[in-house]
């Protein structure tokens, strides 16, 4: 059983570029959150996905954008790239959206911007 | 707004010996979850343990237990019999009892193991 993938593994951009980041959940999840951590630092909560909606959303400016499909997956795009956007960015899977839920984490998308 | 704190950058534990990360979290909720992280080298984020604020009792996962003060506010992680694979970031995480709220981490601690 697969767990969480993501892809790219790496990638590196020019500033004022756009990037989408992609997220398949493990299997049987249906919710979809991300975060993004920076070098040294704990991961920070930017959205979080439940049937195709944005339900709940961190201290993020609007260049942070997301998309959840039908089939669970999702999608993190970010544009006008910053070089501060530089970071590890983490997808983490979960059923359903309750408080008890446990996350699965992905190995992340590892972004530098230059 | 609720904030985690582990004041412990960097720890080192010789193998086979026990070691204790320490984490304080501010909430004025009274439902809560808290959690340990542990994030190696691959960068892949695993659960370690989680605690139930409404429970007692302290958790426990065969090498790893907390010691949950909830009236301090205090939730360290103690890893017995260290293993060399025990080595990596360790973050300390609160999320509300709500149903859709986000998982807010601590900045970490780095466990070095010494063979």
């Amino acid at each position: 059983d697969a767990g969480v993938t993501q892809s790219p593994t790496h990638l590196i951009k020019t500033r004022g570029q756009q990037v989408t980041l992609r997220c398949s959940p493990k299997s049987g999840h249906d919710t979809v959150s991300w975060y993004q951590q920076a070098l040294g630092q704990g991961p920070q909560f930017i959205f979080q996905y439940y049937e195709e909606e944005e339900r709940q959303r961190g201290n993020f400016p609007d260049r942070f954008s997301g998309h959840q499909f039908p089939n669970y997956s999702s999608e993190l795009n970010v544009n006008a790239l910053l070089l501060g956007d530089s970071a590890l960015y983490l997808c983490a899977s979960s059923r359903p959206p309750v408080a008890s839920r446990r996350e699965v984490f992905g190995p992340g998308t590892r972004l530098t911007v230059t | 707004a609720q904030t985690v704190t582990q004041s412990q950058p960097e720890m080192s534990v010789q193998e086979a010996e026990t070691v204790t990360l320490s984490c304080t979290y501010d909430t004025s909720e009274s439902d809560y979850y808290l959690f340990w992280y542990k994030q190696p080298p691959s960068r892949q984020m695993i659960l370690v343990i989680r605690q139930e604020a409404y429970k007692q009792q302290n958790a426990t996962e065969n090498r790893f237990s907390v010691n949950f003060q909830k009236a301090a506010k205090s939730f360290s992680l103690k890893i017995s019999d260290s293993q060399l694979g025990d080595a990596a970031m360790y973050f300390c995480a609160y999320r509300s009892g709500t149903s859709y709220d986000k998982v807010i981490f601590g900045p970490g601690t780095s466990l070095s193991v010494i063979p």
